[in-house]
Protein backbone atom coordinates (compact mmCIF):
# COMPACT_ATOMS: atom_id res chain seq x y z
CA UNK A 1 0.00 0.00 0.00
CA UNK A 2 1.57 3.11 -0.74
CA UNK A 3 1.74 5.72 1.84
CA UNK A 4 1.44 10.06 0.90
CA UNK A 5 3.12 11.82 3.49
CA UNK A 6 2.19 15.55 3.24
CA UNK A 7 4.31 18.58 4.51
CA UNK A 8 4.87 20.91 6.31
CA UNK A 9 1.59 20.18 8.22
CA UNK A 10 0.64 23.84 8.82
CA UNK A 11 2.12 26.34 6.68
CA UNK A 12 1.82 30.07 7.80
CA UNK A 13 1.61 32.44 5.00
CA UNK A 14 0.28 36.19 4.50
CA UNK A 15 -1.67 36.86 1.31
CA UNK A 16 0.57 37.57 -1.80
CA UNK A 17 3.16 35.14 -0.53
CA UNK A 18 4.00 31.92 -2.43
CA UNK A 19 3.37 28.79 -0.55
CA UNK A 20 4.92 25.62 -1.58
CA UNK A 21 2.74 22.30 -0.49
CA UNK A 22 5.20 18.64 -0.95
CA UNK A 23 3.48 15.67 -1.40
CA UNK A 24 5.92 12.59 -1.16
CA UNK A 25 4.69 8.78 -2.00
CA UNK A 26 6.16 5.66 -0.41
CA UNK A 27 7.08 4.11 -3.42
CA UNK A 28 6.92 5.53 -6.92
CA UNK A 29 3.78 6.52 -8.30
CA UNK A 30 2.70 7.39 -11.99
CA UNK A 31 2.06 11.37 -12.14
CA UNK A 32 -1.21 10.09 -14.51
CA UNK A 33 -2.97 9.44 -10.84
CA UNK A 34 -1.59 12.54 -8.75
CA UNK A 35 -4.19 15.08 -7.42
CA UNK A 36 -4.42 17.84 -5.07
CA UNK A 37 -7.95 18.84 -3.62
CA UNK A 38 -8.48 21.75 -1.11
CA UNK A 39 -10.89 21.96 1.60
CA UNK A 40 -12.56 24.89 3.31
CA UNK A 41 -14.37 24.45 6.60
CA UNK A 42 -17.55 22.71 6.52
CA UNK A 43 -17.40 22.23 2.74
CA UNK A 44 -16.47 19.33 0.86
CA UNK A 45 -12.76 18.80 -1.39
CA UNK A 46 -12.76 20.81 -4.75
CA UNK A 47 -10.08 19.22 -6.99
CA UNK A 48 -8.04 21.79 -8.16
CA UNK A 49 -5.46 19.33 -10.00
CA UNK A 50 -5.29 16.05 -11.52
CA UNK A 51 -2.14 14.10 -13.46
CA UNK A 52 0.24 15.81 -11.54
CA UNK A 53 -0.12 19.17 -13.74
CA UNK A 54 -2.99 19.40 -15.20
CA UNK A 55 -5.52 22.19 -13.35
CA UNK A 56 -9.24 21.19 -12.82
CA UNK A 57 -11.85 23.25 -14.58
CA UNK A 58 -12.25 26.36 -13.08
CA UNK A 59 -9.04 26.69 -11.18
CA UNK A 60 -6.75 29.91 -11.12
CA UNK A 61 -3.71 29.73 -13.10
CA UNK A 62 -2.10 30.71 -9.57
CA UNK A 63 -2.27 26.82 -8.80
CA UNK A 64 -0.06 24.95 -10.36
CA UNK A 65 1.33 21.13 -9.54
CA UNK A 66 4.24 19.81 -10.53
CA UNK A 67 6.42 16.69 -10.09
CA UNK A 68 7.36 12.92 -10.84
CA UNK A 69 8.32 9.67 -9.13
CA UNK A 70 7.68 10.19 -5.16
CA UNK A 71 8.10 13.50 -4.82
CA UNK A 72 4.78 16.21 -6.27
CA UNK A 73 4.89 20.15 -4.91
CA UNK A 74 1.68 22.08 -5.10
CA UNK A 75 2.46 25.50 -5.88
CA UNK A 76 0.21 28.77 -5.00
CA UNK A 77 2.16 31.23 -6.67
CA UNK A 78 0.50 34.44 -4.86
CA UNK A 79 -1.71 33.64 -2.19
CA UNK A 80 -5.46 35.34 -2.24
CA UNK A 81 -7.54 35.24 1.05
CA UNK A 82 -9.70 32.26 -0.05
CA UNK A 83 -6.78 30.11 -0.83
CA UNK A 84 -6.22 29.72 3.23
CA UNK A 85 -7.71 26.18 3.81
CA UNK A 86 -6.96 22.23 4.05
CA UNK A 87 -5.10 21.52 1.25
CA UNK A 88 -4.83 16.85 0.47
CA UNK A 89 -3.07 15.19 -2.13
CA UNK A 90 -4.54 11.90 -3.56
CA UNK A 91 -3.24 9.10 -5.36
CA UNK A 92 -4.29 6.43 -8.03
CA UNK A 93 -8.27 7.92 -7.25
CA UNK A 94 -7.68 6.56 -3.69
CA UNK A 95 -5.06 6.99 -0.93
CA UNK A 96 -4.91 10.44 -0.18
CA UNK A 97 -2.11 12.32 2.36
CA UNK A 98 -2.85 13.76 5.59
CA UNK A 99 -3.36 17.06 4.42
CA UNK A 100 -1.78 20.49 5.04
CA UNK A 101 -3.13 23.52 6.65
CA UNK A 102 -2.35 26.55 5.19
CA UNK A 103 -3.12 29.35 7.52
CA UNK A 104 -3.05 32.96 7.74
CA UNK A 105 0.03 34.21 9.26
CA UNK B 1 -25.76 21.34 -14.12
CA UNK B 2 -23.28 17.85 -12.63
CA UNK B 3 -23.83 17.33 -9.28
CA UNK B 4 -24.53 14.97 -6.25
CA UNK B 5 -26.73 15.48 -3.76
CA UNK B 6 -26.62 13.39 -0.51
CA UNK B 7 -29.24 12.67 2.16
CA UNK B 8 -29.35 14.52 5.81
CA UNK B 9 -27.44 14.08 8.65
CA UNK B 10 -28.38 10.83 10.39
CA UNK B 11 -28.19 10.26 14.39
CA UNK B 12 -28.00 6.74 15.38
CA UNK B 13 -27.56 4.77 18.44
CA UNK B 14 -24.67 1.74 18.31
CA UNK B 15 -25.60 -1.21 16.99
CA UNK B 16 -28.19 0.28 14.32
CA UNK B 17 -27.81 0.57 10.90
CA UNK B 18 -28.01 3.47 8.54
CA UNK B 19 -28.37 4.41 4.73
CA UNK B 20 -26.65 7.27 2.87
CA UNK B 21 -27.62 8.22 -0.41
CA UNK B 22 -25.81 10.10 -3.30
CA UNK B 23 -28.29 11.17 -5.99
CA UNK B 24 -26.77 12.48 -8.92
CA UNK B 25 -27.70 14.55 -11.62
CA UNK B 26 -26.77 16.52 -15.10
CA UNK B 27 -24.52 13.64 -16.54
CA UNK B 28 -24.80 9.78 -17.36
CA UNK B 29 -24.66 8.21 -14.12
CA UNK B 30 -23.51 4.91 -15.16
CA UNK B 31 -20.74 6.49 -17.20
CA UNK B 32 -18.48 6.93 -14.11
CA UNK B 33 -17.45 5.20 -11.31
CA UNK B 34 -18.90 6.28 -8.01
CA UNK B 35 -16.51 6.36 -4.95
CA UNK B 36 -17.25 7.02 -1.11
CA UNK B 37 -14.84 8.65 1.22
CA UNK B 38 -14.83 9.21 4.93
CA UNK B 39 -13.93 12.55 6.81
CA UNK B 40 -13.71 12.07 10.78
CA UNK B 41 -14.59 15.11 13.26
CA UNK B 42 -11.17 17.01 12.86
CA UNK B 43 -9.36 14.32 10.60
CA UNK B 44 -8.33 14.15 7.12
CA UNK B 45 -9.74 12.13 4.25
CA UNK B 46 -10.12 8.31 4.04
CA UNK B 47 -10.93 6.70 0.95
CA UNK B 48 -13.40 3.91 1.20
CA UNK B 49 -13.36 1.98 -1.69
CA UNK B 50 -15.66 2.74 -4.97
CA UNK B 51 -18.37 1.00 -7.28
CA UNK B 52 -18.83 0.14 -10.93
CA UNK B 53 -22.01 2.07 -11.82
CA UNK B 54 -22.39 -0.59 -14.82
CA UNK B 55 -22.04 -3.76 -12.85
CA UNK B 56 -22.79 -2.98 -9.35
CA UNK B 57 -19.71 -4.44 -8.51
CA UNK B 58 -17.87 -2.94 -5.36
CA UNK B 59 -14.49 -2.54 -4.36
CA UNK B 60 -13.76 -2.12 -0.45
CA UNK B 61 -10.90 -0.34 1.27
CA UNK B 62 -8.62 -2.17 3.56
CA UNK B 63 -10.64 -1.41 7.12
CA UNK B 64 -14.08 -0.87 5.29
CA UNK B 65 -15.45 -4.76 4.74
CA UNK B 66 -17.46 -6.19 6.44
CA UNK B 67 -19.88 -3.62 7.75
CA UNK B 68 -19.99 -1.51 5.04
CA UNK B 69 -22.36 -1.94 1.90
CA UNK B 70 -22.08 0.04 -1.55
CA UNK B 71 -25.32 -0.39 -3.55
CA UNK B 72 -26.83 1.61 -6.69
CA UNK B 73 -30.18 2.09 -8.01
CA UNK B 74 -29.72 3.12 -11.56
CA UNK B 75 -33.04 3.95 -12.45
CA UNK B 76 -32.80 7.06 -10.18
CA UNK B 77 -28.96 7.42 -10.86
CA UNK B 78 -28.22 7.10 -6.46
CA UNK B 79 -25.34 5.17 -5.61
CA UNK B 80 -25.97 4.37 -1.56
CA UNK B 81 -23.71 3.49 1.20
CA UNK B 82 -24.78 1.54 4.20
CA UNK B 83 -23.70 0.58 7.56
CA UNK B 84 -24.58 -1.52 10.34
CA UNK B 85 -23.59 -2.42 13.00
CA UNK B 86 -22.88 1.16 14.35
CA UNK B 87 -19.91 2.20 16.15
CA UNK B 88 -19.00 5.82 18.10
CA UNK B 89 -15.73 5.45 16.05
CA UNK B 90 -18.31 5.35 12.58
CA UNK B 91 -19.00 8.96 13.50
CA UNK B 92 -18.03 10.91 10.40
CA UNK B 93 -18.73 13.01 7.50
CA UNK B 94 -19.16 10.35 4.34
CA UNK B 95 -19.05 12.13 0.74
CA UNK B 96 -19.60 10.20 -2.42
CA UNK B 97 -17.51 11.46 -5.12
CA UNK B 98 -17.63 10.58 -9.16
CA UNK B 99 -14.23 9.92 -10.48
CA UNK B 100 -13.33 11.24 -14.19
CA UNK B 101 -10.67 10.12 -16.62
CA UNK B 102 -9.01 12.47 -18.76
CA UNK B 103 -6.86 11.24 -21.53
CA UNK B 104 -7.68 7.89 -20.91
CA UNK B 105 -5.28 7.92 -18.38
CA UNK B 106 -5.52 10.41 -15.47
CA UNK B 107 -7.99 10.48 -12.69
CA UNK B 108 -9.50 12.16 -10.08
CA UNK B 109 -12.31 12.82 -8.08
CA UNK B 110 -14.22 15.75 -10.27
CA UNK B 111 -17.39 16.30 -7.84
CA UNK B 112 -18.41 15.84 -4.51
CA UNK B 113 -21.53 15.39 -2.59
CA UNK B 114 -22.03 17.99 0.28
CA UNK B 115 -21.65 15.33 2.71
CA UNK B 116 -23.66 13.33 5.06
CA UNK B 117 -22.68 13.95 9.09
CA UNK B 118 -23.62 10.35 10.36
CA UNK B 119 -23.27 10.57 14.15
CA UNK B 120 -22.98 7.67 16.35
CA UNK B 121 -23.88 8.22 20.23
CA UNK B 122 -26.29 6.41 22.99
Amino acid sequence: EIVLTQSPGTLSLSPGERATLSCRASQSVSSSYLAWYQQKPGQAPRLLIYGASSRATGIPDRFSGSGSGTDFTLTISRLEPEDFAVYYCQQGANTFGQGTKLEIK
Amino acid sequence: QVQLVQSGSELKKPGASVKVSCKASGYTFTSYAMNWVRQAPGQGLEWMGWINTNTGNPTYAQGFTGRFVFSLDTSVSTAYLQISSLKAEDTAVYYCARESYWNDAQNAFDIWGQGTMVTVSS
